[in-house]
């Protein structure tokens, strides 16, 4: 079967820092994805992730643990623009068929 | 500034009225998606074609929702009869086959009555 776990909603302070986690059992593995969606938005792309490690990119960054079926998006200097839900996907092993989770809604306060 | 775009962005329909969504995937990409997002699923994958061709489909509701690509610049998602339960947000996304990630559309909006 597929499952994807997140948050249902995490608040954190501007400035500050917060990870969001994601675990995933799926029948197959080709990789992960860390979309941001602002509310009435369409999702857009942030990161990827099909090797064990750390993912930079500015101040998003995305691990991954394929032997643990898990991984987890880091913003740093949080802004308020970053209010927004974050979704983790898993992309099977045999083509391009992406299972999306439900999505944590991120909220920043000043 | 290549886009995904699709069409209606809002729709309103009666119950058992036909509803057609069209997508026009940005130039060049060979796979397309279609999703349904709603507030108790997410985001659900209909189905998704790979140089026109359908490769799945398994998550769209056979008897009332069809998907087609007529040719490469166009991708259409039909439901007949529509039902208040496919109230949702429908979005279009394309892709390349050797790349990473996905570009979304705006998403149709779509209610039921």
């Amino acid at each position: 079967g597929q499952n994807i776990d997140q948050p249902t909603e995490m608040t954190a302070t501007e400035g500050a820092i917060v990870q969001i986690n994601c675990t995933y059992q799926t029948s197959g593995f080709n990789g992960l994805f860390w979309y941001q969606q602002h509310a009435g938005e369409a999702p857009t792309f942030l990161s990827y992730n099909v090797l064990d490690g750390l993912e930079e990119k500015g101040r998003f960054s995305s691990f991954l643990s394929r032997s643990k079926g898990y991984s987890y998006l880091l913003l740093k200097e949080l802004q308020m623009k970053d209010s927004a839900s974050y979704l983790c996907a898993v992309r099977d092993a045999g083509g391009f068929k992406t299972i999306f989770g439900a999505g944590t809604r991120l909220f920043v306060k000043a | 500034d290549a886009r995904v775009t699709q069409t209606p962005r809002h729709k309103v329909t009666e119950m058992g009225q036909e509803v057609t969504m069209r997508c026009q995937p940005i130039l060049g990409h060979n796979t397309v998606f279609w999703y349904r997002q709603t507030m108790m699923q997410g985001l659900e994958l209909l189905a998704y074609f790979r140089n026109r061709a359908p490769l799945d489909d398994s998550g769209m509701p056979k008897d009332r929702f069809s998907a087609e690509m007529p040719d490469a610049t166009l991708a259409t998602l039909k439901i007949q009869p529509s039902e208040p339960r496919d109230s949702a947000v429908y979005f279009c996304a394309s892709g390349l086959l050797e790349a990473e990630t996905q570009y979304f559309g705006p998403g149709t909006r779509l209610l039921v009555l």
